[in-house]
């Protein structure tokens, strides 16, 4: 079965540092990859997701992933974090297939110190 | 273009009552989502609608939950009778059902059960 695994339950990064989100994927086969952010209080905002091509995605708000098949990783960055990147941030997995549900990761929080 | 509305945006009820949401997907959506998530958790899927047909209701606890989507739009979710650990958020999705589209998410319900 597919999963989805994020070893940082927690991360505090200083404002303008950078930053990076890990999250591996079990899976047969090359799946539909994904991030998401979640902010207190509202729904799940998508930040980028990869199909196929290129695997450096960029994203809204300054993110990029980078897909490693080898690694079954795809870990989200970003160069420099402003506090309002402070948030839950999700990664989730879809069968290769139209229509098919999310399998999302735990999450991590993201605190940002001053 | 509206997003996914869901409604209420919070509940409280107490246990062995019964509780309904409801949600209206993206006009244009096939594909309809239910997501439950727990405090500290990732979203899983409950349910999962093509059109009016419940394709996915794999992981739904089909005791004392149920689900319509009578026109093949808008969407309910009821439990009936609630249990102190039906308290998560409830999310709902929608996306156009083809290869490579993504889904997009409501802020979703949160139900407290007391």
């Amino acid at each position: 079965a597919q999963s989805v695994t994020q070893p940082d339950i927690h991360i505090t990064v200083s404002e303008g540092a950078s930053l990076e989100l890990r999250c591996n994927y079990s899976y047969g086969a090359t799946p539909y990859l994904f991030w998401y952010v979640q902010s207190p209080g509202q729904g799940l905002q998508l930040l980028l997701k990869y199909f196929s091509g290129d695997t450096l995605v960029q994203g809204i708000k300054g993110f990029e992933a980078e897909f490693k098949r080898s690694q079954s990783s795809f870990n989200l960055r970003k160069p420099s974090v402003h506090w309002s990147d402070a948030a839950e941030y999700f990664c989730a997995v879809a069968l290769n297939q139209a229509g098919t549900a999310l399998i999302f990761g735990k999450g991590t929080t993201l605190s940002v110190s001053s | 273009e509206a997003g996914v509305v869901q409604s209420p945006r919070y509940k409280i009820i107490e246990k062995k009552q019964p509780v309904a949401f409801w949600c209206n997907p993206i006009s244009g959506h096939n594909t309809l989502y239910w997501y439950r998530q727990n405090l500290g958790q990732g979203p899983e899927l409950l349910i999962r609608y093509e059109n009016e047909e419940a394709v996915d209701d794999s992981q739904l606890p089909k005791d004392r939950f149920s689900a319509e989507r009578l026109k093949g739009v808008d969407s309910t979710l009821k439990i009936q009778p609630a249990e102190l650990g039906d308290s998560a958020v409830y999310l709902c999705a929608s996306s156009k059902g083809t290869l490579n589209t993504e889904a997009f998410f409501g802020q979703g319900t949160r139900l407290t059960v007391v």
